[in-house]
């Protein structure tokens, strides 16, 4: 059963352009959640979506950040005109559906995307 | 606004001693709450966890321990090994939704 996803693993993008990251959920999983850790801070909460639907996007810019979870496919975060400010590492996590027992509350990461803008 | 805070940057304990790490939370909410372990260049992984309801649970070398009442829970590790220096994270939870700690590291020495 293989882990959560996330490709690529390191991005290089220069300023100005688009950053799409993609995360493949463990198998079941029908729950994603997106983060975002700036160098020497913690995980920050950015987007939580289920299939087709975005549940909480509390912590999302308001400007330049997407994500979506198409019925096919993975879950997608894009960031349009990227800044220097944006470079950090992306890390998605998946789970089963929390509204069940709390034990479904653990979320499952991957490897995490290392986003850097020059 | 910060939900939940580990006050604690770094640790540093000798191997075969016991390591506690700590977590304080501001919303009466959460529900559940958990730690996850982090090396580098790798994502978080699950560690241990405990509902609200409860103040103790305990697995192997690890136990979490929830004091509701001066919403504060702690991770302690014993006997510690070097295997374990990590960043550990504590999260809390309400409604599916994880707010994370900025993290401890531990450093393990032999």
């Amino acid at each position: 059963n293989a882990g959560v996803m996330q490709n690529p693993r390191h991005l290089v993008r220069r300023r100005g352009q688009e950053a799409r990251l993609r995360c493949s959920p463990m198998k079941g999983h029908s729950h994603v959640y997106w983060y975002r850790q700036l160098p020497e801070e913690g995980l920050k909460f950015m987007v939580y979506l289920q299939k087709e639907n975005i549940i909480d996007e509390s912590g999302m810019p308001k400007e330049r950040f997407s994500a979506e979870f198409p019925k096919e496919g993975p879950s997608i975060l894009r960031i349009q005109q990227v800044v220097r400010g944006d470079s950090a590492a992306y890390f998605c996590a998946s789970s089963l559906n929390p509204s069940g027992d709390t034990s479904f509350y653990e979320q499952y990461f991957g490897p995490g995307t290392r986003l850097t803008v020059t | 606004d910060q939900q939940v805070k580990q006050n604690s940057p770094s640790l540093s304990v000798q191997e075969g001693r016991i390591s506690i790490l700590n977590c304080d939370y501001t919303n009466s909410m959460f529900d559940y709450f958990l730690w996850y372990k982090k090396y580098p260049a790798e994502g978080p992984t699950f560690l241990i966890s405990i509902s609200s309801i409860k103040d103790k649970n305990e697995d192997g070398r690890f136990t979490v321990f929830l004091n509701k009442s001066a919403k504060h829970l702690s991770l302690h590790i014993v006997p510690s090994q070097p295997g374990d220096s990590a960043v550990y994270f504590c999260a809390a939870t309400n409604a599916g939704k994880s707010t994370f700690g900025d993290g401890t590291t531990l450093t393990v020495k032999p």
